[in-house]
């Protein structure tokens, strides 16, 4: 299995409720990542985990908030967003070894209304 | 630290067509390069890597990559462009992370 699945593919929130997405990968990869890509524009890194630990937060607001249950699950939990956080949301992991690249999931498209 | 910039936010090329997408990297030590493609709605999709084997790189659906030290590049190309290969291009670096480009629209005309 060479791939990163993100679940929903699609959500649609208020900005009172509160949701979570899911990503998950079987690849063995220790290092995993959110990031966020607004419209015609490169991905933002928020957060970075290394062996289930948060080793990078990129001055996120704390509306998100990320949880690595075990070495293959990845979330991110939302609540309070607001509209301008509406953006594709994209998880990646990496095996350790820089040269390797990323891999990266096909995203959630997030649209708070 | 270590950057790449993509020159060109849109590439226009005929249906057959070479393609050239154009990356520079900045860098104080041999880099980590990569292409990556991204279609519509989707997530990122690696294209190829250079990582110092060999200097000529062969991706997948037909693009190659050539690291030049000389002119700092990394420019991705196509001999013959395909109407599905329109989408966006980021060259990427890794320093302690993903270090990308701000993407190359490639759109193809018939």
């Amino acid at each position: 299995d060479t791939e990163v699945t993100q679940t929903p593919k699609h959500l649609v929130m208020g900005m009172t409720n509160k949701k979570s997405l899911k990503c998950e990968q079987h690849m063995g990869h220790r290092a995993m990542y959110w990031y966020k890509q607004k419209a015609k524009k490169p991905p933002e890194l928020m957060f970075v985990y290394s062996y289930e630990k948060l080793s990078i937060n990129e001055s996120v607001p704390s509306r998100f908030s990320p949880e690595c249950p075990n070495s293959s699950l990845l979330n991110l939990h939302l609540h309070a967003l607001q509209p301008e956080d509406s953006a594709l949301y994209l998880c990646a992991s990496n095996g350790g070894r820089n040269r390797g690249g990323y891999t990266f999931g096909s995203g959630t498209r997030l649209t708070v209304v | 630290a270590q950057s790449v910039t993509q020159l060109g936010s849109h590439v226009s090329v005929s249906e057959g067509a070479l393609v050239l997408l154009r990356c520079n990297y900045s860098s104080s030590v041999p880099p980590y390069l990569f292409w990556y493609v991204q279609y519509p709605n989707q997530g990122l999709q690696l294209l190829l890597k250079y990582t110092s084997a060999a200097t000529l790189v062969k991706g997948i659906n037909g693009f190659e990559a050539e690291f030049k030290k000389s002119e700092t590049s990394f420019h991705l190309t196509k001999p013959s462009a395909h109407m599905s290969d329109a989408a966006e291009y980021f060259c990427a670096v890794i320093d302690d992370k993903i270090i990308f480009g701000k993407g190359t629209r490639l759109h193809i005309l018939p």
